[in-house]
C-alpha cells in the first residue's frame, strides 16, 4: 500500500483553484524530492511537476508544486475542464530503498 | 523523442510466471544515469513501482515482491524484460515501463508505456 497519502478527491468551478497534498515522512518527502504526476482517463502518468516545484517544458504555469517538511502541495490555478484527472505525488523512500506513490487524488471541475 | 512499449500476455493463469518486455526508442540504456523500470495500476488504484534496472545493469526492487521479480536488459535490441513468478488474481493491473531519467538533482520516472493490461484468472 501507499506510504504518500493524499486526498480522495477535491473538486471546484472551472477558473477556480485546487490543492492536493501529500503527506509523507521523514524517510521519503522529508529526505527527497517530490514529483507529481497526472493521469488522464484512460492513459499514462504524465509527469507534471519535478524537483518540488520546477515544470517540464510545456506544462503550463497553472499548475505549481511546493514542499514544507514532510508534505507537499500541488496547486492548480484557473481550473479546466481539461484537468479532470488523477493525480498522484511521487518521491524515493530511503528506509523501504523504493520509489513511492501517493493513494492519488481525483479531481473533478464542477 | 522517447517512447516506450509493452507487451506481454493479457491473460496468465493463477500460479504462472508472467513475461512482460518493454521495447523503447529514442535513448540508449547504455548512457550513464539512465534507466528503466516497471510500474503496475490496479484497476482503480495508485501506481506501485515493482523494479528497476541501470545502464551499467545495477537492479532495484521492490521490498514486497522481491522475491518474484526479476528484472533484465538487453541494450543493443533497446528491451527490458519484466518477470514475475506464482502469478494470483491480486496481480491482476495495467503493467507500465518507463524511463528513468535524471532532471537536475531528481531521478523520477518521466516518460511511461501506453500500459499493458494483466489479468490473472483461471
Amino acid at each position: 500500500q501507499s506510504v504518500l497519502t493524499q486526498p480522495p478527491s477535491v473538486s471546484a468551478a472551472p477558473g477556480q483553484k485546487v490543492t492536493i497534498s501529500c503527506s509523507g515522512s521523514s524517510s521519503n518527502i522529508g529526505e527527497n524530492y517530490v514529483s507529481w504526476y497526472q493521469q488522464l482517463p484512460g492513459t499514462a502518468p504524465k509527469l507534471l511537476i519535478y524537483g518540488n516545484y520546477k515544470r517540464p517544458s510545456g506544462i503550463p504555469d497553472r499548475f505549481s508544486g511546493s514542499k514544507s517538511g514532510t508534505s507537499a502541495t500541488l496547486g492548480i490555478t484557473g481550473l479546466q475542464t481539461g484537468d479532470e484527472a488523477d493525480y498522484y505525488c511521487g518521491t524515493w523512500d530511503v528506509s523501504l530503498s523504493a520509489d513511492v506513490f501517493g493513494t492519488g487524488t481525483k479531481v473533478t471541475v464542477l | 523523442q522517447i517512447t516506450l512499449q509493452e507487451s506481454g500476455p493479457p491473460l496468465v493463469k493463477p500460479t504462472q510466471t508472467l513475461t512482460l518486455t518493454c521495447t523503447f526508442s529514442g535513448f540508449s540504456l547504455s548512457s550513464p544515469e539512465v534507466g528503466v523500470g516497471w510500474i503496475r495500476q490496479p484497476p482503480g488504484k495508485a501506481p506501485e513501482w515493482l523494479a528497476l534496472i541501470y545502464w551499467n545493469d545495477a537492479k532495484h526492487y521492490s521490498p514486497s515482491l522481491k522475491p518474484r521479480l526479476t528484472i533484465t536488459k538487453d541494450a543493443s535490441k533497446n528491451q527490458v524484460v519484466l518477470t514475475m513468478t506464482n502469478m494470483d488474481p491480486l496481480d491482476t493491473a495495467t503493467y507500465y515501463c518507463a524511463h528513468r531519467g535524471l532532471w537536475e538533482y531528481q531521478l523520477l520516472f518521466d516518460f511511461w508505456g501506453q500500459g499493458t493490461l494483466v489479468t490473472v484468472s483461471s
